[in-house]
């Protein structure tokens, strides 16, 4: 399967816990996207990596978020002390630098902050 | 900020018959593109198009796009059980490209 594939597919987590998610995208593909998701609205962008340079971040991005690429391959995102409010499906989408605005995502990861 | 506003919210349609969604946008755009989310999954893409095409069609779908309506239209013909989703129009911002979406259109096809 040579689609984006993130893990894990569902977490459900403690108030005040630390969750870890991955992405993988298309491996050709410099540009990875982080969006999030709440019930019954479109996904929101968070951030985008160009390789392993984290190049913008959105204001959702609060500081206890943080996303990595380390070696320009996969993703992590990270959320620290979670809240209720981050329930939601967090997307990862990947393109190419030259035809960045057709994005794939993956299967997304819905977390469940009880 | 949502960037593109999808109408109507939810449409329910009769298999077999064609079903249209509207999407609304407010900045300039390079293009514009509809994607399709079955309950709780990630994003499929059905169709891109530029800022310079009015019309495109893939398959059963037909979309056009109206720049100086800040509009766009997706068509999906001969509708299945199959179809039904919630469909997404998206516009590429800013020099990272990050996609803007709408609310997107709850569709269901009763069969």
């Amino acid at each position: 399967d040579t689609g984006v594939s993130q893990n894990p597919r569902h977490k459900i987590t403690k108030r005040g816990q630390n969750v870890t998610f991955r992405c993988d995208p298309i491996s050709e593909h410099n540009r990875l996207y982080w969006y999030r998701q709440t019930l019954g609205q479109g996904p929101e962008f968070l951030t985008y990596f160009q390789n392993e340079a984290q190049l913008e971040k959105s204001r959702l991005l609060s500081d206890r978020f943080s996303a990595e690429r380390p070696k320009g391959s996969f993703s992590t995102l990270e959320i620290q002390r979670t809240e209720q409010g981050d329930s939601a499906m967090y997307l990862c989408a990947s393109s190419l630098i030259r035809r960045a605005g057709e994005q794939y995502f993956g299967p997304g990861t819905r977390l469940t902050v009880t | 900020s949502q960037q593109g506003e999808e109408d109507p919210q939810a449409l329910s349609i009769q298999e077999g018959e064609n079903a249209t969604m509207n999407c609304s946008y407010k900045t300039s755009i390079n293009n514009l593109q509809w994607y399709r989310q079955n309950s709780g999954r990630g994003l499929v893409h059905l169709i891109l198009i530029r800022s310079n095409e009015r019309e495109k069609h893939s398959g059963r779908l037909r979309v056009t796009l109206d720049t100086s309506k800040k509009s766009s239209s997706l068509l999906i013909t001969a509708s299945r059980a199959a179809d039904t989703a919630s469909y997404f129009c998206a516009t590429p911002q800013g020099g990272s490209e990050k996609l803007v979406f709408g609310k997107g259109t709850k569709l269901t096809v009763n069969p």
